[in-house]
């Protein structure tokens, strides 16, 4: 059982350039979700989907492009890399259901660096 | 914006040691979540608590959820090096989680 599975696991990009991060869950989760986490500001919610063609804004989402054809992926896409997008990316998927049964599961993390 | 502050920051202690780190919001969520999280690793669930004044114990773990819903602790009786991790506490909102900035735990044989 594979989980939530994120790639690249690492990734070095220049300022400008652009690129996907995939996320894929075989839960069959409704809610899927990215994060990204830095230093001493816990995780920070980027984009969010309720289900397949349904996407929503998050607390940080300038910068970043978010599509859901599926159920399974979720892919962020970094339009244009800035420096301050440096950060560790997590995805993550739940069910949807009452409080107290959203479980996140997360995937391992993509370390971005933009130079 | 809800925010989630956890206390402490950093906790270094030795072997053997309790240890309570907790998390305070003025807002009201409709559950409470602690994770653990690994060097390398996503966050992994360790307990949910949904009802105000819950406490729930996961082996030598105690989690306790506030009468009002607004903040949570976690105390570890008897700290071990296998303790040694981030804690982050996240308070469910409609179908968002918030996260606090995470409580540095290191455990010292």
């Amino acid at each position: 059982n594979a989980g939530v599975t994120q790639t690249p696991k690492f990734q070095v990009l220049k300022t400008g350039q652009s690129m996907t991060l995939q996320c894929a869950q075989d839960m069959n989760h409704e809610y899927m979700s990215w994060y990204r986490q830095d230093p001493g500001m816990g995780l920070r919610l980027i984009h969010y989907s309720v289900g397949a063609g349904i996407t929503d804004q998050g607390e940080v989402p300038n910068g970043y492009n978010v599509s859901r054809s599926t159920t399974e992926d979720f892919p962020l896409r970094l339009l244009s890399a800035a420096p301050s997008q440096t950060s560790v990316y997590f995805c993550a998927s739940s069910l949807l259901g009452v409080p107290g049964t959203t479980e996140a599961f997360f995937g391992q993390g993509t370390r971005l660096t933009v130079v | 914006t809800q925010l989630l502050e956890q206390s402490p920051q950093f906790l270094s202690i030795q072997e053997g040691e309790n240890l309570t780190v907790y998390c305070n919001s003025s807002s009201v969520f409709s559950s409470l979540q602690w994770y653990r999280q690994e060097p390398g690793e996503g966050p992994v669930l360790l307990v949910t608590v949904v009802t105000g004044g819950e406490v729930k114990k996961l082996k030598r773990l105690t989690f306790q959820f506030g009468d009002a819903r607004k903040d949570s602790s976690l105390h570890i009786t008897a700290a071990q090096p296998g303790d040694t991790g981030l804690y982050l506490c996240a308070g469910e909102s409609g179908n968002k989680l918030v996260f606090g900035a995470g409580t540095i735990l290191r455990v010292k044989s």
